[in-house]
């Protein structure tokens, strides 16, 4: 059974710092999602990693995936009060099982 | 916008009820999922159905049933309601039937009292 745990699940970075969240999977994963939800919302896709060592930016934030490991990272650099948000990675495996969540990262960024 | 349409947005009802919670997925995507979010148990897969048929089953309550109609949009039953169903429930759609990324719709808070 696939299981995605994220590390941390809440974080408070002040303003212009960096940090990272990292999501760990127990099996193998196909594919590995970055999604963002603000509070009361939907949840937004930020990244789709489909591959061992891909890397994909957007703005402040850079997800990567190391398959061998399980692991993937979503760095924030520069952090601005706009990122404020909770962070969920996501992955599946072959077959025809959904996409399993991770419990979420609640990011603050703070003046 | 994702595309995804969820209504109602708010649903308030007692213990015991039955409430039918509707999502019309984004033009194209044949696959409709339904994700239960409480503060407790993050983000739950409950069920998938693809261009009609059920395609995948995760931690459903006998009390909720699910369909999805000739015209893709899809319902999510619950019944005999318990306060511990109160929640936000997703739906989400996607072309595929995996492999492809997720668009949630804006939710339903369903409230038991």
């Amino acid at each position: 059974e696939l299981k995605v745990e994220q590390n941390p699940l809440f974080l408070s970075m002040q303003e212009g710092k960096n940090y990272t969240i990292y999501c760990n999977y127990s099996t193998t994963s196909d594919r590995l999602y970055w999604y963002r939800q603000d509070p009361g919302k939907s949840l937004e896709s930020l990244f789709v990693l489909l591959s061992n060592g891909a890397v994909k930016q957007e703005g402040r934030l850079m997800a990567s995936l190391d398959t061998k490991a399980r692991l993937s990272t979503l760095h924030i650099t520069a952090a601005v009060h706009d990122l404020s948000a909770t962070y969920f990675c996501a992955a599946e495996n072959s077959g025809n099982t959904p996409l399993v969540f991770g419990k979420g990262t609640r990011l603050s960024v703070i003046a | 916008d994702s595309g995804v349409t969820q209504t109602p947005k708010h649903l308030i009802t007692a213990t015991g009820q039955r409430v039918t919670l509707r999502c019309s997925p984004r033009s194209g995507d044949l696959s409709v999922y339904w994700y239960q979010q409480s503060l407790d148990q993050g983000l739950q897969f409950l069920i998938q159905y693809y261009n009609g048929e059920e395609r995948a089953k995760g931690n459903i309550l006998e009390r909720f049933s699910a369909q999805q109609f000739p015209d893709l949009h899809s319902e999510l039953n619950l019944s005999s309601l318990e306060l511990g169903d109160s929640a936000l429930y997703f739906c989400a759609s996607s072309v595929q039937v995996n492999g492809s990324p997720l668009h949630f719709g804006n939710g339903t808070r369903l409230t038991v009292t």
